[in-house]
Formats: C-alpha cells, sequence, structure tokens
C-alpha cells in the first residue's frame, strides 16, 4: 500500500526559531497533501492543502505566513513552522490521497516549543 | 461536506463485540464512508470503506442502511490493543481535491 513517510517523529526548538517538518510518498506520486494539526485530546483540524507546482490553500484562521507549506515535487511535501511559539505546539500529521482505500496519513510529528 | 456524528465514548471488554454507528445525513449520492483508527500519537489508519449494504475485511465490518444516512463500524471479539479513536468520515475517494474533515471521532476503551 501507499506509505507517506513523515519526519522527524518529534521536535523540540526554542521560540522564535523555525522548524521544517517533511512528508515524503515513497511508492506513489502524491499530487495533493493536506496537513493537519492535533491538540491533545482533540481531533484532526484541517490547516492547507497542497498541491504539486502551486500555492498552498490555507483553511479559515491559518496564517500562511507562519505555516510556510512547499509542494515543489509529486513526492515531497513540507511544512515550516516560522517564528515558532509555545502556542504552536501540537501534533502535525500529512496525509494524501490513495487509490480507492482513501487517503494514506503519515506518522505524525510531535513539536514542542519551550 | 457531509458532517458525521458520532459517540465520543465507548466502554467495552476483551472478546466483546463493538459496533460504533455514525450519522451522516447529508451523504451526497457520490460519497463513500470511511473508517479510521487512530492511537496516540500517531498518524489515523485506514480500516475499511463502503458506499452501500455490508462491507467485510480481515478486521472489521461496516454495515449502511439504504438510506446511507447511518453506518455501523463492527469490530469482533476486540482486545486491548483495539483501544483508539475511531474516525468515519464521507467523502469521494478520487476527488483529490476532497478534503477530510475530522469529526470528534469515538474514543473506545477496552478493557480487561
Amino acid at each position: 500500500g501507499a506509505v507517506v513517510s513523515q519526519h522527524p517523529s518529534w521536535v523540540i526548538c526554542k521560540s522564535g526559531t523555525s522548524v521544517k517538518i517533511e512528508c515524503r510518498s515513497l511508492d506513489f506520486q502524491a499530487t495533493t497533501m493536506f496537513w493537519y494539526r492535533q491538540f491533545p485530546k482533540q481531533s484532526l483540524m484541517l490547516m492547507a492543502t497542497s498541491n504539486e507546482g502551486s500555492k498552498a490553500t490555507y483553511e479559515q484562521g491559518v496564517e500562511k505566513d507562519k505555516f510556510l507549506i512547499n509542494h515543489a515535487s509529486l513526492t515531497l511535501s513540507t511544512l515550516t513552522v516560522t517564528s515558532a511559539h509555545p502556542e504552536d505546539s501540537s501534533f502535525y500529521i500529512c496525509s494524501s490521497p490513495w487509490g480507492l482505500d482513501g487517503y494514506t496519513f503519515g506518522s505524525g510529528t510531535r513539536l514542542t516549543v519551550v | 461536506l457531509a458532517k458525521t456524528t458520532q459517540p465520543i465514548s465507548m466502554d467495552s471488554y476483551e472478546g466483546q463485540e463493538v459496533n460504533i454507528t455514525c450519522s451522516h445525513n447529508n451523504i451526497a449520492t457520490n460519497d463513500y464512508i470511511t473508517w479510521y483508527q487512530q492511537f496516540p500519537s500517531q498518524g489515523p489508519r485506514f480500516i475499511i470503506q463502503g458506499y452501500k449494504t455490508k462491507v467485510t475485511n480481515e478486521v472489521a465490518s461496516l454495515f449502511i442502511p439504504a438510506d446511507r444516512k447511518s453506518s455501523t463500524l463492527s469490530l469482533p471479539r476486540v482486545s486491548l490493543s483495539d483501544t483508539a479513536v475511531y474516525y468515519c468520515l464521507v467523502g469521494g475517494p478520487e476527488d483529490s481535491s476532497y478534503k477530510l474533515i475530522f469529526g470528534s471521532g469515538t474514543r473506545l476503551l477496552v478493557r480487561p
């Protein structure tokens, strides 16, 4: 089946620094990648949709200048959290559509901003 | 986008059958129903998908009535490792522009 490899699994950064999260499709071409954020004990919240070769589409209330998304190739999409603050601490997950099984998800990245 | 409603939580014991029902009154003609499982600090994992009637795979069954306004995920003989959050989503799997919008999910706790 389709696999999306997400790295890093966890990261701790200082407030004010930037962090990049990568999602790679290993055995298929990911034309579209969805990025989610999940706070403890809550559901996944869609942040943005990226399409290869075009600008990402952000959901209402998500700051596009803070969460930079790049989808430069069919196998790699990245999310950069710029000038991170403690309130950005969360679990970030990527997902891509795959065949008739719906969507395949990355394993998630736990971001802690101190 | 069809909105889904599920019970917030359910408790069960090892070896029992668990049925989780999801309501999706506004499901569209082309929408499929898909269930995902999520363990803590992991991405969701596909369980089963269906369009109508009944679908069964090696881990679960999915029952969908004729009006398709609800669906029931059935987990036979659950074990402790089935403790997780289960999400019901509706949409078109072949439409890559379709955004998966997650509802609250059902937190299943399996007790010894």
